[in-house]
């Protein structure tokens, strides 16, 4: 299997501009989870989903923040528009209930917002 | 109640010793405890994990040890190594939620 795959891996933007960061869990996986890594605020969780429902969206920042998975394998996060303290890295993970929810993380896209 | 407090933030440890990360938690609701491994440039990945019925569980030169009633969890590298030098991360979760709450992450530095 190849893994959880994200795209981009970097990605750089001006303020204000939106950004899209995308997402392809492990088939099968029936659980996404989006999260973001700073120095300061650690690993923190945004938002994830079971069979593609949103279960926990209390980790999204702000209304600027939004997810969706339109199916159950592709999951978006966008950032419109996007801040400067937006910079972070972004990791998409996927697990399932037969793998015990072990989570598998990808590989993360590296956001810098100028 | 939903906090995972880890310790230290960083730590350097001589080729050879011993690592040991610490991590409370307060939910007792949680019944699940892994440790993530992270190097720099990937994504986290799971290093081991320990539920709330053994004390302790060891892989390799890898060993948890879990005290239920101090709600308190630690992970051990014994025979550290330059190459075990990464950012580890405690959690916890109760694992019928999927979802994990996560430590703030010890960098740990093995010196040749």
């Amino acid at each position: 299997d190849a893994g959880v795959i994200q795209s981009p891996r970097h990605e750089v933007t001006e303020m204000g501009q939106e950004v899209t960061l995308r997402c392809k869990p492990i088939s099968g996986h029936d659980y996404l989870f989006w999260y973001r890594q700073t120095m300061m605020r650690g690993l923190e969780l945004l938002i994830y989903f079971n069979n593609n429902v949103p279960i926990d969206d209390s980790g999204m920042p702000e209304d600027r923040f939004s997810a969706k998975m339109p199916n159950a394998s592709f999951s978006t996060l966008k950032i419109q528009p996007s801040e400067p303290r937006d910079s972070a890295v972004y990791f998409c993970a996927s697990s399932s209930r037969t793998g015990l929810y072990e989570q598998y993380f990808g590989p993360g896209t590296r956001l810098t917002v100028t | 109640q939903q906090q995972v407090k880890q310790s230290p933030q960083s730590l350097i440890v001589q080729k050879g010793g011993i690592s040991i990360i610490n991590c409370a938690y307060e939910n007792t609701a949680f019944d699940y405890f892994p440790w993530y491994q992270q190097f720099p440039g990937k994504g986290p990945a799971l290093l081991i994990a320990i539920r709330p019925d053994v004390s302790e569980k060891k892989e390799g030169r890898f060993t948890i040890s879990f005290n239920k009633s101090a709600k308190q969890f630690s992970l051990h590298i014994m025979d550290s190594q330059p190459g075990d030098s990464a950012t580890y991360f405690c959690a916890a979760s109760m694992i019928w939620r999927g979802k994990l709450i996560f430590g703030q992450g010890t960098e740990l530095s093995v010196k040749p």
